[in-house]
């Protein structure tokens, strides 16, 4: 069945710098596509979504881009800390109200001090 | 606004035994979902409740899992017997509904569970 995958699995930043996490789906059907953050021993965190009409949403500190040509979608943090360090997931929904979503592996981010 | 509350949080059971995780979700909200996440992975859906009818259960194995919502609130998920291969964290997770706008999926904690 339909997927969604990451390029990477691991991440290392520099406490300070920018993180780019990136990923890849292959379902050019779904509607909606949502950031979540899991942290050890805790549940996925709702981060940031976006919906397959638009290419681009901001929140704080957190930006995600979608790319529906090449199907991908990226989560950019700015000015990371050492709060960020998660595992992040995205995941896709394939009809926006009628939620039910397929994740992906996810990324794990480290923040180097 | 209080989450979505699971227990166990945490649960050692032999091969053979079953085991039953509770959750409620967060109050007002008519979707309950059960996701099963194996260390490594990403969640997998198990289970969908729209009030206190099964929307999609289309990935529960039904031969051995079971879930019900019987007043549209609490949710109970229940593995008999268990395999070593359930061995993963039970995540619930609740939205407002179908069809409503900023329908955030909100996730509890989870229900670790090791079967040996």
């Amino acid at each position: 069945g339909e997927s969604v995958g990451l390029h990477l699995p691991t991440l290392s930043v520099q406490e300070g710098d920018n993180s780019i996490i990136n990923c890849a789906y292959s379902n050019s059907a779904s509607d909606y596509f949502i950031w979540y953050k899991q942290e050890s021993g805790k549940g996925p965190q709702f981060i940031i979504d976006i919906r397959s009409n638009m290419d681009k949403r901001q929140g704080q500190r957190v930006t995600v881009l979608l790319n529906k040509t090449v199907k991908h979608l990226s989560l950019q943090i700015a000015a990371t800390q050492a709060g960020d360090s998660a595992v992040y997931f995205c995941a896709e929904n394939l009809h926006f109200g009628n939620e039910k979503l397929t994740f992906g592996t996810g990324t794990r981010l480290t923040i180097i001090p | 606004e209080a989450g979505v509350a699971q227990s166990p949080r945490y649960k050692i059971i032999e091969k053979r035994q079953s085991v039953a995780f509770w959750c409620n979700p967060i109050s007002g909200h008519a979707t309950l979902y059960w996701y099963q996440q194996i260390l490594g992975q990403g969640p997998k859906l198990l289970i969908q409740f729209q009030n206190n009818g099964v929307v999609d259960d289309s990935q529960l194995p039904k031969d051995r899992f079971s879930a019900e919502r019987l007043k549209g609130v609490d949710s109970t998920l229940k593995i008999q017997p268990a395999k070593l291969e359930d061995s993963a964290v039970y995540l619930c997770a609740s939205s407002r509904g179908q069809g409503l706008t900023g329908n955030t999926i909100y996730f509890g904690e989870g229900s670790w569970l090791t079967v040996v």
